[in-house]
Order: structure tokens, then sequence, then C-alpha cells
């Protein structure tokens, strides 16, 4: 079945470039959430779309991160001047409020 | 602010034995999630617990919540080599999730 797909599943960047990441969300999902999984922090909340209302950007870690969601499905999450300290996993999830969410494959980010 | 405590951090089982993890949060939430990670692969769902004194089975995992307590219990029985994996709780706080710090689950024979 069509669940949550993302791309790139890996990327490797130099530090101080730019990058982004890809979530295309199961269809009829009117909710998506970027989370991200490292060693030192675990499972954090970076940021959350639900329909047309402004996002929840409150677990963004800087103003390098950034998201857009284009005509309510798939979404964008661009990271600028990356930094060592970005590297991690990169999951996507969606969900049709209030239910469960959804998780992607996820984007595994090294910066060099 | 919502804090999630997972125990044990690392649980090293034999077959066919039983356990539990725990999972307690700080604050009122509307629901809890219980998710499975296999090494390099994604999160997958188990369970989602939404009122106090809810309990789900799926094999040999059952999930129960006391929302007085802020407990959750993911308990294992008779296990398994295949339930090897990292599992994770986590709470809805204004629908975005908080996770736990995950419980690494080892089987061996």
């Amino acid at each position: 079945g069509a669940g949550v797909s993302q791309s790139p599943s890996n990327k490797v960047t130099e530090k101080g470039k730019d990058v982004e990441l890809r979530c295309d969300p199961i269809s009829g999902h009117t909710a998506l959430y970027w989370y991200r999984q490292s060693l030192g922090q675990g499972l954090e909340f970076l940021i959350y779309f639900q329909g047309n209302s402004a996002p929840d950007k409150s677990g963004l870690p800087s103003d390098r991160f950034s998201a857009e969601r284009t005509g309510g499905s798939v979404s964008t999450l661009t990271i600028q001047r990356t930094q060592q300290e970005d590297s991690a996993v990169y999951l996507c999830a969606s969900s049709f409020i209030p239910r469960e969410q959804f998780f992607g494959p996820g984007t595994r980010l090294t910066v060099l | 602010e919502l804090k999630v405590e997972q125990n044990p951090l690392f649980l090293s089982m034999q077959e066919g034995k039983n356990y539990t993890i725990y999972c307690n949060y700080s604050t009122t939430s509307d629901r809890l999630y219980w998710y499975r990670q296999d090494p390099g692969k994604s999160l997958e769902s188990l369970f989602v617990l939404l009122s106090n004194g809810a309990v789900k089975q799926e094999g040999r995992l059952m999930a129960s919540l006391d929302t007085k307590a802020r407990l959750s219990t993911l308990h294992i029985t008779a296990a398994v080599h295949d339930l090897s994996a990292t599992y994770f709780c986590a709470v809805s706080n204004t629908d975005k999730l908080i996770f736990g710090t995950g419980t690494r689950l080892q089987v061996f024979p």
C-alpha cells in the first residue's frame, strides 16, 4: 500500500551547504510532522502542519531550519548552512487528525 | 513542559521469559502510543491508548494505560527472538508526539 515516502534515503553533504529533504504523506492525511532522530537527542519533534493552519514550528532547533507544505500534500524540510550536529535521521509522519501517526522510512543526513 | 521517561533503556531477555517496559509522563495527555523500531528502519505503530484503564494486546505484547498515575506499561509474554527491537512510547501533546528514550530489547535463546 501507499505509505509515507521520503527522499532521498541518504544524503551526505559538506558543512555549510544547504539541503532539502522531501516527504510525501499518505493520500488524504491532513496532518504532516517532521521529527529528528539522533544518538544524542533521541527522537525530537521539529514541525507540524495541519490543514491550512499556521504550522507549529516550536521544535525547530534554529533559524537555519525551515519547512513548507505545498498544496496540503508534499512537504520539504530545508536546512541551511548545515553543521555537523545536524547529522541525524529525519523522519516524516502523517495522520488523519486526531489519529495515529504513520512514519516514513526517514532520510539519513550526514554532514561532513 | 511534557517529559516522557522510559525504563529500562536496555533489556536483555531469555526466550520464554516475561518482562515489562515502563513509560512515565509528566503532564496530562489525551493519548499514548507505543512504537517499534528495527535497526535501520522507521517506526512501526503498535498500540494507541486513549483512556484510563485501556488495555490492548497483540500477540505476545500487551499495553496498558493508567492516566491517573501517568504510567503506561508494555508487557512482553514468553519472549521470542523476533521481538528484538527498540520500543518507544510517545505521548501526544497538542497532536505532536513527545517520545521516551526507547528501550532496546534483545531476546536470546
